[in-house]
């Protein structure tokens, strides 16, 4: 059973990067059926696509964030992570971490983290 | 960008009863590809429908979903206590993938 877990530091200063990791486990990140996304939900909200990325190279990002996105792949720790420039409280959601097939919907989700946006 | 619009945003019935939630996009979904996903509290949400029809693995035969091109549903035929919960549509046709506003299913 594919298992997502998101990890990074939950709080965060306004203007400064939010980096966070997610480990896959019980499947590879190499498949070559995958991508692999982030997707965002301020508190009390809906979600948000941020961006997802095949672990070959090709990535795509919403275009509301594509300025401060970056999402990279490390297969040899079977894991990917999200980098967020600039932040300000209006980037204070759970993050999850999220398997996209190819032309498929998404499919296996982490349990997310709460990034607060905060001084 | 294709913007999905959820109605309704919130929806009381009681435990026995057919549920229809109702996602409209602004644009056409390429090949149905629209999926529908339950959301309870703090969790993560779980995928229950795509392609527009399909139910994804271990999803209840009470879920169905349907429609083509703009106008999608989701029907819930008997809810069960654990039904009253919110429900987001999703398109995965074009990019940026986008969800609907999602609707609340709240106990009449």
């Amino acid at each position: 059973q594919l298992q997502l877990q998101e990890s990074g530091p939950g709080l965060v200063k306004p203007s400064e990067t939010l980096s966070l990791t997610c480990t896959v486990s019980g499947g590879s990140i190499s498949s070559s059926s995958h991508y692999w996304a982030w997707i965002r939900q301020p508190p009390g909200k809906g979600l948000e696509w941020i961006g997802s990325k095949y672990y070959s190279g090709s990535a795509y990002y919403n275009p509301s964030l594509e300025s401060r996105v970056t999402i990279s792949v490390d297969t040899s720790k079977n894991q990917f992570s999200l980098k967020l420039s600039s932040v300000t409280a209006a980037d204070t959601a759970v993050y999850y971490c999220v398997r996209e097939g190819l032309w498929s919907p998404f499919d296996y989700w982490g349990q997310g983290t709460l990034v607060t946006v905060s001084s | 960008e294709i913007v999905l619009t959820q109605s309704p945003g919130t929806l009381s019935l009681s435990p026995g009863e057919r549920a229809t939630l109702s996602c409209r996009a602004s644009q056409s979904v390429g090949s149905s590809y629209l999926a529908w996903y339950q959301q309870k509290p703090g969790q993560a949400p779980r995928l229950l429908i795509y392609g527009a029809s399909s139910r994804a693995t271990g999803i209840p035969d009470r879920f169905s979903g349907s429609g083509s091109g703009t106008d999608f549903t989701l029907t819930i035929s008997r809810l069960e206590p654990e039904d009253f919960v919110v429900y987001y549509c999703q398109q995965y046709g074009s990019s940026p993938r986008t969800f609907g506003q999602g609707t609340k299913l709240e106990i009449k």
